[in-house]
């Protein structure tokens, strides 16, 4: 059983660079979550997709930031100009949907830092 | 709007010693509560969830939590605690409409000494 899966593990980046992250879910979870995380916080919302379909979207995420999920299977976060606050981990998950019994799955996170 | 706060920053216990994290919470409609642990470098764990049902709910590595509607609160608990259970603890509640999103609380750090 693979578990959610994000890459890179970490990634040091320079101020205005642009930068990608990928999360690949588990292969049965139609739902998949972004949130960030920063130090001494509980994750924050940024986004999620239903199959291909991204319903939702934080107003956390400014213009600099996109989210894909081209064919409802891996997703990909970019941050475009990258600013110092931007440093933080983050988190993808997955579920499946459910009524009532749905629970994420979480990956280990990016961890970006910008300098 | 669904929120849910933990008023501790950090919980210290020791060994052998009943634990408990407190949460509450504040929901429109039905709570869907959870915690969930977060173990340094590594991302959240599940640990249990309330829907409905019975008050008390058992969950992974011997943790269990009390759901207590009249106080609004989903304090995680443990009978005897261990020092493998140290970690950053985090209570979350479903937000509202048809989503599995969850809303966080800041986190407890738990620390269990020998």
């Amino acid at each position: 059983d693979t578990g959610v899966s994000q890459d890179p593990r970490h990634k040091i980046t320079k101020r205005g660079q642009n930068v990608t992250f990928r999360c690949d879910p588990i292969s049965e979870h139609n739902r998949l979550y972004w949130y960030r995380q920063t130090l001494g916080q509980g994750p924050e919302f940024l986004t999620y997709f239903q199959n291909e379909a991204q319903l939702e979207k934080s107003r956390l995420l400014s213009d600099r930031f996109s989210a894909e999920r081209p064919k409802g299977s891996f997703s990909t976060l970019e941050i475009q100009r990258t600013e110092q606050g931007d440093s933080a981990m983050y988190l993808c998950a997955s579920s499946f949907r459910e009524s009532t019994n749905e629970k994420l799955f979480f990956g280990s996170g990016t961890q970006l830092s910008v300098l | 709007a669904q929120s849910v706060a933990q008023p501790e920053d950090q919980v210290n216990v020791a060994e052998g010693n009943p634990l408990t994290v407190k949460c509450t919470y504040s929901v429109s409609g039905n709570p869907y509560l959870f915690w969930y642990v977060q173990y340094p470098n590594r991302g959240l764990q599940f640990l249990l969830k309330y829907i409905t049902g019975d008050n008390l709910v058992k969950g992974s590595y011997g943790f269990e939590a009390e759901f207590n509607k009249s106080q609004t609160s989903f304090h995680l608990k443990k009978p005897s605690a261990l020092v493998s259970d140290s970690a950053l603890y985090f209570c979350a509640v479903r937000a509202s409409g048809n989503t599995g999103k969850l809303i966080f609380g800041q986190g407890t750090t738990l620390q269990v000494k020998p």
